[in-house]
């Protein structure tokens, strides 16, 4: 069964780093999303893409936050300068159509330290 | 400082009885409902949906139930079993939207 895939699975870094966080979705899947976790908390959207562009976002995804599609598998998820708080679960997910069911991936663990 | 995670509710059954989960939504536009089983470490995964034009849906050993009037969806699984230990979150999401809104999520133990 085709699955979403993420690399990798726990990341550290440094407050201030950058971090780049991939995914692989599934083939055939044109809408892609990430979402995140903080530990114990509910999952929150952060920003949903469509045919090289951004369609939504929310306000969590600001100006440290970028996504890019950079061939035809892989969708990333960069944070330019990594603050404390954005430790957390980070997920993956796609979708075949726009109203599709949202298949997630394991997630990324990010401990900002 | 830590940030502390919210408690979430907690719901324990004996093996082979039966769970409902219940959630709350707030946006009347939200016309697609899912729910979602977490493990620990694990992504999201999807259990069922519901569109806003039905109230009922059964699948195996899952029933999703959704009453617009007072924004109330329910999850219902049959003879729990250990296997069904998990986090079960409740999405929506509106009818010309694609992002998904989570609830706060529900812990089901199942004591065998």
């Amino acid at each position: 069964e085709p699955e979403v895939t993420q690399t990798p699975s726990h990341q550290v870094t440094q407050m201030g780093q950058e971090v780049i966080l991939r995914c692989v979705p599934i083939s055939n899947h044109l809408y892609f999303y990430w979402y995140r976790q903080i530990l114990g908390q509910k999952v929150e959207f952060l920003v949903s893409f469509y045919n090289n562009e951004i369609s939504e976002k929310s306000e969590i995804f600001d100006d440290q936050f970028s996504v890019e599609r950079p061939d035809g598998s892989n969708f990333t998820l960069k944070i330019r300068s990594t603050k404390l708080e954005d430790s957390a679960m980070y997920f993956c997910a796609s979708t075949r159509g726009v109203t599709g069911e949202q298949f997630f991936g394991p997630g990324t663990r990010l401990t900002v330290l | 400082g830590e940030s502390v995670g919210l408690h979430l509710p907690t719901l324990s059954v004996q093996e082979g009885d039966n769970s409902i989960i219940n959630c709350a939504y707030s946006n009347s536009a939200s016309d697609y409902f899912i729910w979602y089983k977490q493990e620990s470490g694990k992504g999201p995964q999807f259990i069922i949906d519901i569109r806003s034009n039905m109230d009922k849906r059964q699948g195996q050993r899952v029933t999703v139930l959704l009453n617009k009037t007072v924004k109330h969806l329910s999850l219902q699984i049959a003879a729990t079993q250990p296997g069904d230990s998990a986090v079960y979150f409740c999405a929506e999401r509106e009818e010309y939207g694609n992002k998904l809104v989570f609830g706060a999520g529900t812990i089901l133990r199942v004591k065998s």
